[in-house]
């Protein structure tokens, strides 16, 4: 069983739709937790970065972490074509980076 | 603006070759990490280094080697490169961890797709 798991997609939605992207993990060490967005022949930038457990928001994203259920979400509210992407979770047990990656979910926004 | 650049964006080595991808960041970074992402399996750490001349295995060191000789510089060797190894290898750069700090982002470089024949 992998630590993270991440449906792998592809998503397809159209322009406007709410999206949600998920993951879950098996390590209940993990405490940081990051949502990273990688456009196609690109490297990974980082969306979204929280804490333990609770929601955080960013203009149309929203990161949330249960911890008691090991899971995490984000969600796109108004979503755009240019969200098109592949949406990597990844988490750690300490602030220094040793990040395990989920596989990664490909999304489309259509116009 | 921070940037972390790797030396090819595309290589293509034969069989038995030894190859070098080379990362540079500009950041003063002290932690560098080399990835490989391959389709369905995400990012997989291979090696990481938390200063100069150190480094430490990832989940999947075997058939890699590293070299960290200035702090803005790491580089992966591919001893003798086999056809499981084409891939895409992604450098990343962040700071030190210290107690305290909530966030310590990592900066993912473009990335070097290797293809192995």
């Amino acid at each position: 069983q992998k630590e993270v798991e991440q449906d792998p997609g592809p998503l397809s939605v159209p322009e406007g739709a709410i999206v949600s992207l998920n993951c879950t993990y098996s390590n209940s060490a993990f405490q940081y937790f990051m949502w990273y967005r990688q456009y196609s022949r690109k490297g990974p930038e980082l969306l979204m970065y929280t804490y333990s457990s609770g929601n955080k928001e960013d203009g149309r994203f929203t990161a949330q972490v249960d911890k008691s259920s090991k899971y995490i979400s984000l969600f796109i509210r108004d979503s755009q074509p240019s969200d098109s992407a592949t949406y990597l979770c990844a988490m750690s047990a300490w602030a220094g980076n040793m990040l395990t990656f989920g596989g990664g979910t490909r999304l489309m926004v259509k116009p | 603006d921070v940037k972390v650049t790797q030396s090819s964006r595309y290589l293509v080595k034969r069989t038995g070759e030894k190859v070098f991808l080379e990362c540079v960041q500009d950041m003063d970074h002290e932690n560098m990490f080399w990835y490989r992402q391959d389709p369905g399996l995400g990012l997989r750490l291979i090696y990481f280094s938390y200063d100069v001349k150190m480094k430490e295995k990832g989940d999947i060191p075997e058939g890699y080697s590293v070299s960290r000789e200035k702090k803005e510089r790491f580089s992966l060797i591919l001893e003798s490169a086999s056809t499981n190894q084409t891939s895409m290898y992604l450098c990343a750069s962040s700071l030190e961890s210290e107690i305290g700090r909530v966030k310590s982002e990592a900066f993912f470089g473009q990335g070097t797709r290797l293809t192995v024949v």
